[in-house]
């Protein structure tokens, strides 16, 4: 099994909603990453978690909350989002302490902020 | 700090024909070279790394050969086709980034029938 599965596919939200995107992998990785994707632009670095521990958060604003439950699951909890936020969310995993730069994505969720 | 060039796209080309992406980089030491791409409504997918100087990595037809002499990482193919239509980043890891990735802007490529 070499997928990054995320959760949903698709989300819209209003400026007051809280919602959560969801990442999975099941190949034993044990660093997993948020990245922020706008429209023609290279993906962003907002998350690292290492064994399960926030190692990297890149000035990420706080309506922003990642959490790490194991070592297989990444959410992401938005709350108070603002529209410049609308964007692809992209979930990776990697194996390892060590970042060789070899990253498996999921698909994304594509989020609109209303 | 590190970073990574890459020429503007969009490339068009026609099906067979041959294919040049520019990756130029600045980096200390020795970084870790990668070509990323992906496809229309996906996720990025690696498609090459190299880890070091005159390392070729290749996949699926593609080729870029790690050029510490010019700081380049060039993607080639000999003959695209429809299906190789997709946007390209060029991609290192080193020590200046905590061997994080650093992106170049991506390259979208079109292959015309």
């Amino acid at each position: 099994d070499t997928e990054v599965t995320q959760t949903p596919k698709h989300l819209v939200m209003g400026m007051t909603n809280k919602k959560s995107l969801k990442c999975e992998q099941h190949m034993g990785h044990r660093a997993m990453y948020w990245y922020k994707q706008k429209a023609k632009k290279p993906p962003e670095l907002m998350f690292v978690y290492s064994y399960e521990k926030l190692s990297i958060n890149e000035s990420v604003p706080s309506r922003f909350s990642p959490e790490c439950p194991n070592s297989s699951l990444l959410n992401l909890h938005l709350h108070a989002l603002q529209p410049e936020d609308s964007a692809l969310y992209l979930c990776a995993s990697s194996q390892g302490r060590v970042n060789t730069g070899e990253l498996f994505f999921g698909e994304g969720s594509r989020l609109t902020v209303l | 700090g590190d970073s990574v060039t890459q020429m503007e796209g969009p490339v068009t080309l026609s099906e067979e024909a041959f294919l040049t992406i520019n990756c130029t980089y600045t980096a200390t030491g020795y970084p870790s070279l990668f070509w990323y791409v992906q496809y229309p409504g996906e996720g990025l997918q690696l498609l090459l790394k190299a880890t070091k100087a005159d390392d070729k990595g290749s996949n699926k037809g593609f080729e870029a050969t790690y050029r510490k002499e010019t700081t380049s990482f060039h993607l080639e193919k000999g003959s695209v086709q429809v299906s190789d239509s997709a946007v390209y980043f060029c991609a290192l890891s080193g020590i200046d980034s905590n061997y994080q990735l650093i992106w170049g802007a991506g390259t979208k490529l079109i292959i015309k029938p």
